[in-house]
């Protein structure tokens, strides 16, 4: 199985800050099958960015995605009150498709 | 799109735990779409259990294959899931999901979720 992982833990930034988010593979992502998902606290996770770089419906263009191989990127521009959640990502190039442990965005 | 997961909250070691997702404002026999369960164990990541096409045709996580069935019934726009001889370790949040194109690809929608307690 494939195994990601997210880096940092926890983040404590403010709103307006600029952020990149880490996810990192133990083996390159066939086809870079990479999607990027946010969740607050008792809601259903949220689609933002699927094979690694293209939006989803309906997310704002302050979300962005990049990356190959191993090493992928999640980026925030300008943070908004609502952007502090917590972010996964998942790898569906290998069977079994596998998530991260996800990276907690909280206000500082 | 909507998916809303009912079953018992509680379940006791050994037993089997049964789930439906009903899904509406969609058809589940689109046909390009897969549908899903994925499950979320308090303190550790999500894990996908396995999905489903209106066919019938089901894809299992290897880790949990022996023990869960998927089905589909497309008259009741519904999935079902049941894992049997559960332990502690199966409590979690069980999320249905819409997945886009495959058996495992991303997951556009997503139920809100609902927590299974297995304790005698």
């Amino acid at each position: 199985e494939v195994v990601l992982t997210q880096s940092p833990g926890t983040l404590s930034l403010s709103p307006g800050q600029r952020v990149t988010l880490s996810c990192r593979a133990s083996q390159s992502v066939n086809n870079n099958y990479l999607a990027w998902y946010q969740q607050n606290p008792g809601q259903a996770p949220r689609l933002l960015i699927y094979e690694a770089s293209t939006r989803a419906t309906g997310i704002p263009d302050r979300f962005s995605g990049s990356g190959s191989g191993t090493d992928f990127t999640l980026t925030i521009s300008r943070l908004e009150p609502e952007d502090f959640a917590v972010y996964y990502c998942q790898q569906y190039g290998w069977s079994p498709q596998s998530f991260g442990p996800g990276t907690k965005l909280e206000i500082k | 799109l909507q998916l809303q997961e009912s079953g018992p909250g509680l379940a006791k070691p050994s037993e089997t735990l049964s789930l439906t997702c009903t899904v509406s404002g969609g058809s589940i026999s689109h046909s390009d779409y897969y549908w899903g369960w994925i499950r979320q164990s308090p303190g550790k990541r999500l894990e996908w259990i396995g999905s489903s096409y209106y066919r019938g045709f089901t894809y299992y996580n290897p880790s949990l294959e022996s023990r869960v069935t998927i089905s589909v019934d497309t008259s009741k726009n519904q999935i079902s899931l049941k894992l049997t001889s559960v332990t502690a370790a199966d409590t979690a949040v069980y999320h249905c999901a819409r997945i886009v194109g495959d058996s495992e690809s991303y997951f556009d929608s997503w139920g809100q979720g609902t927590l299974v307690t297995v304790s005698s």
